[in-house]
């Protein structure tokens, strides 16, 4: 069975500043995708970024970015020039690329960040 | 705003009731989605419906049940409720077959439905 592992249960950083959450993972599958999901106090669960497991080119969007270490299953996320928008819990995601239990999220226990002014 | 629609937002309901949570995907999603989140068990997935067809069954209770209709909207069905069903349950969509595990697959979460059962 797949489990995600979030091992900072808090955080907090300065705005303008860099933070990078981590989080591991266990699977013994080789095609799957990984997954960050902001949960701001409002509860949405919004879609941070995304990570296919196939590609070693870490992924992208604008401030955040990845560090996606496939051999040592680790998929950490780095959020550059904080904002005090992006104070959220942030929950790291696996789901298996094949296979019946597609779109099984499974979630990490998350990680609440906190950014000062 | 994802595109995933739920209602209702928030519902109080006395232990031992019935309660339907209603979800509409994102327009051209065929795969919805049901997860729960509670402060003692995390964000769990529950079920996984693709073109009304069940595709997927997580940690779901007896004492629930999904369907997806031909419009594809879907509904979660929580019944003979107790205090620890009280949760914040979130649906979700997706576009792609994923059995054909084409990239690109991403879930779409709506606001969620609070249910406080008392």
């Amino acid at each position: 069975a797949q489990t995600v592992t979030q091992s900072q249960p808090e955080m907090s950083v300065q705005e303008a500043e860099t933070v990078t959450l981590s989080c591991t993972y266990d699977t013994s599958e080789n095609n799957y995708y990984l997954f960050w999901y902001k949960q701001p106090p409002s509860r949405q669960m919004i879609l941070v970024i995304r990570q296919e497991a196939y590609k070693q080119q870490n992924a992208t969007e604008n401030r955040f970015s990845v560090n996606f270490q496939k051999a040592a299953k680790s998929f950490s996320l780095k959020i550059s020039d904080s904002q005090l928008g992006d104070t959220a819990m942030y929950f790291c995601a696996f789901m298996k690329h094949y296979g019946g239990s597609q779109g099984n999220l499974i979630f990490g226990k998350g990680t609440k960040l906190s950014v000062k002014p | 705003d994802s595109g995933v629609t739920q209602t209702p937002k928030h519902l109080i309901t006395a232990t031992g009731q019935r309660v339907t949570l209603r979800c509409s995907p994102r327009s051209g999603d065929l795969s919805v989605y049901w997860y729960q989140q509670s402060l003692d068990q995390g964000l769990q997935f529950l079920i996984q419906y693709y073109n009304g067809e069940e595709r997927a069954k997580g940690n779901i209770l007896e004492r629930f049940s999904a369907q997806q209709f031909p419009d594809l909207h879907s509904e979660l069905n929580l019944s003979s409720l107790e205090l620890g069903d009280s949760a914040l349950y979130f649906c979700a969509s997706s576009t792609r077959d994923d059995l054909r595990g084409l990239a690109g697959n991403t879930i779409y979460f709506g606001e969620g439905s609070w249910l406080t059962v008392v």
